[in-house]
């Protein structure tokens, strides 16, 4: 079974960063676009961020371009997201996904999420 | 950019009801659509994809239909393990759009 664990979300300050990491196994990421989606505290799904199979397509929602950047390591078989110059409005779950490959899917599996809260 | 509008935001139904709901793109995403299944302190969950075809595992009384605007999810009997958040999400670009969720309550 596909496996996606995230880490590195925790209690930051308004203005500051946090890099979030996502470690899959049981499949290789190398051959899938790889997205990243949050959810506030009650609220929808809404999608993040994503990058292609070689890290050369990265594409953002309007509201985090120029703040956060998505990379990933095939050889880590690991995907990253950087954020600065968070916001209140940033605080989260941000939930890892496996997206696009060659099936005709997009998002068809997710880790379990981790929390970013963006607090003074 | 394409949204995504669902309706209702919430419907009440019954354990044996066909349940239906739909979802509108503003724009064609001829059938780059899928739909996700959540429940309380989880990950979503895949059900359809390509706005018709059922993942592997999900049980058949889960249906998708619909084409370019105009999309829909159907439970043909609701059984208490499907009272659950359902969001439609567009994938027919590099970008994704998900819907704003229906929640589906006990009657």
């Amino acid at each position: 079974e596909v496996q996606l664990v995230e880490s590195g979300g925790g209690l930051v300050q308004p203005g500051g960063s946090l890099r979030l990491s996502c470690a899959a196994s049981r499949f290789t990421i190398s051959g899938n676009w790889m997205s990243w989606v949050r959810q506030a505290p009650g609220k929808g799904l809404e999608w993040v961020a994503n990058i292609n199979q070689d890290g050369s397509e990265k594409y953002f929602v309007d509201s985090v371009k120029g703040r956060f950047t998505i990379s990933r390591d095939n050889a880590r078989n690991s995907m990253y997201l950087q954020m600065n110059s968070l916001r209140v409005e940033d605080t989260a779950i941000y939930y890892c996904a496996r997206d696009w490959d060659e099936s005709g899917k997009g998002i068809d599996h997710w880790g379990q999420g981790t929390l970013v809260t963006v607090s003074s | 950019d394409i949204q995504m509008t669902q309706s209702p935001s919430t419907l009440s139904a019954s354990v044996g009801d066909r349940v239906t709901i739909t979802c509108r793109a503003t724009q064609s995403i001829s059938s780059w659509l899928a739909w996700f299944q959540q429940k309380p302190g989880k990950a979503p969950k895949l059900l359809i994809y390509k706005a018709s075809t059922l993942e592997t595992g999900v049980p058949s009384r889960f249906s998708g239909s619909g084409s370019g605007t105009d999309f829909m999810l159907t439970i043909s009997s609701l059984q208490p393990d499907d009272f659950a958040t359902y969001y439609c999400q567009r994938y027919n670009s590099n970008s994704r759009t998900f819907g704003q969720g229906t929640k589906v309550e006990i009657k």
